[in-house]
């Protein structure tokens, strides 16, 4: 099945400072990679997703690029802020093979702290 | 429009009873997933329903798991004898009929078991 990798595991930056996660994966087939933040004790929320089709997208201070080739994928926040101290997640799909379509592999997060 | 739904928040069961947890997708989502995570983890795929059906159930532990999605009324997932290593967070997702939009997940606020 798919293998997601993340890093780092702990990413530490002053508030105005970028901060850049990422995130490799195994299955080829894969094609749609969102990533999630989880605040403590909340639920994980989606903060932008880009599918296989496309090699960048940009939501305000949120960016995530995708190399399909070396199939790996970034999260890239800029001018972060204290209130984006939250554990990010990364994840891909299965692929569009049969039962499997929809599910998502997670990596394990990434802790990102901004210190004011 | 409601998010989706997650209940009981928090439950709290002796080694041998059973758990049940309870998920209510979003309005016009037809598509739910559970995931379990583990503290200071990321999130494991459990299984992948619709209504009446279940689509993907190959995260799901063989035994003591069940899930069910009935045409009224919440997903519900079921542990029966539980035992501690069961203590957890369960997070339920509801996505959009099949398409691009399928793959766009949104979490409920989860079930935080814990098994005493």
């Amino acid at each position: 099945g798919e293998n997601v990798e993340q890093h780092p595991s702990t990413l530490s930056v002053q508030e105005g400072d970028s901060a850049v996660i990422k995130c490799t994966y195994s299955d080829s087939a894969s094609n749609y990679f969102p990533w999630y933040k989880q605040e403590l004790g909340k639920r994980p929320q989606l903060i932008i997703d880009i599918r296989s089709n496309v090699g960048e997208k940009k939501d305000q201070r949120i960016a995530v690029t995708l190399n399909k080739t070396a199939k790996h994928f970034s999260l890239h926040i800029t001018e972060t802020q204290p209130e984006d101290s939250a554990v990010y997640f990364c994840a891909a799909t299965a692929g569009g093979r049969g039962s499997t379509l929809g599910r998502l592999y997670f990596g394990r997060g990434t802790q990102l702290t901004v210190w004011p | 429009n409601a998010g989706v739904m997650q209940n009981p928040r928090h439950l709290v069961r002796r080694r041998g009873q059973e758990a049940r947890l309870r998920c209510s997708p979003m309005k016009g989502h037809s598509h739910v997933y559970w995931y379990r995570q583990l503290p200071e983890e990321g999130l494991k795929f459990m299984v992948y329903l619709q209504k009446e059906n279940i689509i993907d159930e190959s995260g799901m532990p063989k035994e003591r798991f069940s899930a069910e999605f009935p045409k009224e009324g919440p997903s519900i997932l079921r542990i029966q004898q539980v035992v501690r290593g069961d203590s957890a967070a369960y997070f339920c997702a509801s996505s959009l009929e099949p398409g691009p939009a399928l793959y766009e997940q949104y979490f409920g606020p989860g079930t935080r078991l814990t098994v005493t």
